[in-house]
């Protein structure tokens, strides 16, 4: 079992641009949830998938938006890039419910300029 | 408004001493309270974790010791090594979603 991969490992955007995240989660986990991490910071939640719906959310604005296929995988959207939008994105996979059992991913370090 | 307060925000140990972070809480729902380890370059992992109903939990050389009554938790890692250099964080799950605390960078003297 690769446990929750993500990819991008690094990704360098301007301002203005749009990224996608993206993330496979650990194998019989059904529920996906995303992070934000900057510098020096810990996570804070982005929001969650279950059902290829989003569950719940966080404090962010609509730019960021997600995805989540039948095969429970999960795309993070972010539009409109700003600055402060340069951090680290974690993927979090569980079964629904069981939060004590995510498990994060190594991670997505976005650098925008 | 943060939920989870941590302290200290880094720390130095000498290598085989012991190293202590401080967690404090807000909200008396919380049921569950772990800490996460992070390597630079790497996702948060679970290190050890606790339930309210008891008042410590050790895992080797990792304690939580949880005080209810003051909504505070600690971890200590005896005979800190080198390898336990990293960030750890204390966090509380709610609603399904994790809140962390701004996290302690550890550093272990060889």
């Amino acid at each position: 079992d690769a446990g929750v991969t993500q990819s991008p490992t690094h990704l360098i955007k301007t301002r203005g641009q749009q990224v996608t995240l993206r993330c496979s989660p650990k194998s019989g986990h059904d529920t996906v949830s995303w992070y934000q991490q900057a510098l020096g910071q810990g996570p804070q939640f982005i929001f969650q998938y279950y059902e290829e719906e989003e569950r719940q959310r966080g404090n962010f604005p609509d730019r960021f938006s997600g995805h989540q296929f039948p095969n429970y995988s999960s795309e993070l959207n972010v539009n409109a890039l700003l600055l402060g939008d340069s951090a680290l994105y974690l993927c979090a996979s569980s079964r629904v419910g069981r939060v004590s059992e995510q498990f994060f991913g190594p991670g997505t370090r976005l650098t925008v300029l | 408004q943060q939920q989870v307060k941590q302290s200290p925000q880094s720390l130095i140990v000498q290598k085989g001493g012991i190293s202590i972070i401080n967690c404090a809480y807000e909200n008396t729902a919380f049921d569950y309270f772990p800490w996460y380890q992070q390597f630079p370059g790497k996702g948060p992992a679970l290190l050890i974790a606790i339930r309210p109903d008891v008042s410590e939990k050790k895992e080797g050389r990792f304690t939580i010791s949880f005080n209810k009554s003051a909504k505070q938790f600690s971890l200590h890692i005896m005979d800190s090594q080198p390898g336990d250099s990293a960030t750890y964080f204390c966090a509380a799950p709610r609603d399904d979603k994790i809140i962390f605390g701004k996290g302690t960078r550890l550093h272990i003297l060889p």
